[in-house]
């Protein structure tokens, strides 16, 4: 069975980090690409970077370009997201997720909450 | 960046209805595009894969098509699990969700 577990979320201020990390077990981690993907209260999903399986391609949504930065260790099988200068708007549940093409797997974490108030 | 533009974003229906949702993409993705069921508080799950393949352990009453920028979802009979939001997913180019359409009981 795959499982995704997501952890470091919590309450940041304004202009703070966070570091998310997202332990994986039931597939080979090293095989896979892996992505970060967020929804705000009561909204819609939102794509927020992709990091390719040896880290050799790494995207990210223009909301979080130059703030966020994604990173895997293959040898732990952990997937990361280093958030700075966080904003209200980047108040979300924040999910870890596979979202492979043209596949069947299908895996996601829990979510793990962030919230950035003052 | 690839937009995906879903209609509606939301619809009202009874049970047994047949339901259609629509996913545009702003530019050709080929097959590369999924559908998510997400229900309040849990992770999405994954109802179709490469616009037309059903997931393993998905009711045959859901069934997608749909190639370059025009994709759809269909919902023969809609039963009272099946209220939920839905959103594509493209994997053409980095990743992008359409806004969702939200699936309520009429």
């Amino acid at each position: 069975e795959v499982q995704l577990v997501e952890s470091g979320g919590g309450l940041v201020q304004p202009g703070g980090s966070l570091r998310l990390s997202c332990a994986v077990s039931g597939i080979t981690f090293s095989s896979y690409s892996m992505n970060w993907v967020r929804q705000a209260p009561g909204k819609g999903l939102e794509w927020v970077s992709f990091i390719s399986s040896s880290s050799s391609t790494i995207y990210y949504a223009d909301s979080v370009k130059g703030r966020f930065t994604i990173s895997r260790d293959n040898a732990k099988s952990s997937l990361y997201l280093q958030m700075n200068s966080l904003t209200v708007d980047d108040a979300a549940v924040y999910y870890c997720a596979c979202l492979q093409r043209a596949t069947s797997l299908d895996c996601w974490g829990q979510g793990t909450l962030v919230t950035v108030s003052s | 960046d690839i937009q995906l533009t879903q209609s509606p974003s939301s619809l009202s229906a009874s049970v047994g209805d047949r339901v259609t949702i629509t996913c545009r993409a702003g530019q050709s993705i080929d097959t590369y595009l999924n559908w998510y069921q997400q229900k309040p508080g849990k992770a999405p799950k994954l109802l179709i894969y490469a616009a037309s393949s059903l997931q393993s352990g998905v009711p045959s009453r859901f069934s997608g098509s749909g190639s370059g920028t025009d994709f759809t979802l269909t919902i023969s009979s809609l039963q009272p699990e099946d209220f939920a939001t839905y959103y594509c997913q493209q994997s053409y180019s980095f990743r992008t969700f359409g806004q969702g359409t939200k699936v309520e009981i009429k």
